[in-house]
């Protein structure tokens, strides 16, 4: 029960656009189209922005969009925000055994 | 708005027990499978246990699997956790979590109840 790989960091400036990656196996990301994404600032519960891959919850901004190749899912933030500045994990479905894995986690900051 | 509010953490010594409790509101819990998730400090997010809305599927992260018990009591409206052999590396922010109508994600999370294991 590995986590899913994530870049430790990414950073960007106001109005940019930063991808952040998250790199599992054919078991987990790969198999299932169940991945989501979680913004989490500190010492606040983390909040779902993608889940499914691409869908976003209602009241999360259209700036924010998932996709996945293969055993690898991306979340892409468009027009970076102060307030995009968290952590952002993901979470993949991984079967009925190992059930559910989350990523290492990306600190993303805006210059 | 859905609201889920953990309690239940504290100081314990390993080796002890702990049960935490997460009471849920404004949705029907009966409907909802649950989970929950723990965070380290300073740490990413470790998903822990699952339990389906009827309570007969449940499922435990390696990590746990032998000493932690997941329930639920849906006419209380309420999700537990049985902690026991508690261990240090088991120091973490426990969130509860509900997933989606359709499942595979966590779209409601609880404010976190801190469990601190230490002598």
């Amino acid at each position: 029960q590995s986590a899913l790989t994530q870049p430790r960091s990414v950073s960007g400036s106001p109005g940019q656009s930063v991808t952040i990656s998250c790199t599992g196996t054919s078991s987990d990301i790969g198999g299932f189209n169940y991945v989501s994404w979680y913004q989490q600032h500190p010492g606040i519960a983390p909040k779902l922005m993608i889940y499914d891959v691409t869908k976003r919850p209602s009241g999360v901004p259209d700036r924010f969009s998932g996709s996945k190749s293969g055993n690898t899912a991306s979340l892409t933030i468009s027009g970076l925000l102060a307030e995009d500045e968290a952590d952002y994990y993901c979470c993949s479905f991984a079967g009925s055994y190992t059930f559910y894995l989350f990523g290492t986690g990306t600190k993303v900051t805006v210059l | 708005e859905v609201q889920l509010v953990e309690s239940g953490g504290g100081l314990v010594q390993p080796g002890g027990s702990l049960r935490l409790s997460c009471a849920a509101s404004r949705f029907t819990f009966s409907s909802y499978e649950m989970n929950w998730v723990r965070q380290a400090p300073g740490k990413g997010l470790e998903w822990v246990s699952y339990i389906s809305s009827s309570g007969s599927t449940i499922r435990y992260a390696d990590s746990v699997k032998g000493r932690f018990t997941i329930s639920r009591d849906n006419a209380k409206n309420s999700l537990y956790l049985q902690m026991n052999s508690l261990r240090a590396e088991d120091t973490a922010v426990y969130y509860c979590a509900r997933e989606d109508e359709d499942g595979y994600n966590f779209d409601y999370w609880g404010q976190g109840t801190l469990v601190t294991v230490s002598s």
